[in-house]
């Protein structure tokens, strides 16, 4: 059975901090990989997609690699601030199936 | 592009209403994703067309829902009759092919 999960739920970091998320993946034979950030009461907006052959993607102070064959996805940020305060999901799509994580709600103290 | 457009953004109805949530993807996009979120269950994919085709339905929870692609820029998911716990953000996703998914706003429908 494929799950994604997501540890921890909620994390809090002081502001300049550099930080890591993390999400990993039952069945190693994934489609692609995909990050999200949920700001309260809205939709998810993508962040970065990592296809199954490749393993890493960088978008300004975001960087998220991908082990396959460990079954995890790392999403690191950089310099945080307090606009990066949201909740953060990881989809991962297998041939048959997109599955979510319950995301980790990231709190940025100013 | 204006996005994915979500229709209605509130829904409050009673129990045993039909609900007709809509949603526009956006245009060139082949590939629609209807969820839905709760606190309880997180993100659920319900269904998914490829070039307006029900691919995989086998998120939808029950026979009262039923979801149509008519056409590249128009989807509908319709709940009837609605229960109280189908209370949840219903989100619209379009995408072309297995690329990068763009969501809509959410619908939030209450069902009294």
């Amino acid at each position: 059975k494929q799950e994604v999960t997501q540890i921890p739920a909620a994390l809090s970091v002081p502001e300049g901090e550099n930080l890591v998320l993390n999400c990993s993946f039952t069945d190693s034979a994934i489609y692609n990989l995909q990050w999200f950030r949920q700001d309260p009461g809205k939709g998810l907006t993508s962040l970065l997609l990592i296809q199954s052959s490749q393993r890493e993607q960088t978008s300004g102070r975001l960087n998220a690699s991908l082990d396959k064959s460990s079954g995890r996805s790392t999403l690191y940020i950089a310099a945080s601030q307090p606009g990066d305060s949201a909740t953060y999901l990881c989809a991962v799509g297998w041939d048959d199936k997109i599955i979510f994580g319950k995301g980790t709600r990231l709190h940025i103290l100013p | 592009d204006a996005g994915v457009i979500q229709s209605p953004r509130h829904e409050v109805t009673e129990m045993g209403q039909e609900v007709t949530l809509r949603c526009k993807p956006i245009s060139g996009h082949n590939s629609l994703f209807w969820y839905r979120q709760t606190m309880m269950r997180g993100l659920e994919l319900l269904i998914y067309f490829n070039n307006n085709v029900p691919i995989d339905d086998s998120g939808m929870p029950e026979d009262r829902f039923s979801a149509k692609m008519p056409n590249a820029s128009f989807s509908t998911l319709k709940i009837q009759p609605s229960e109280p716990r189908d209370s949840a953000v219903y989100f619209c996703a379009s995408s072309f092919r297995a690329d990068t998914q763009y969501f809509g706003p959410g619908t939030r429908l209450t069902v009294l």
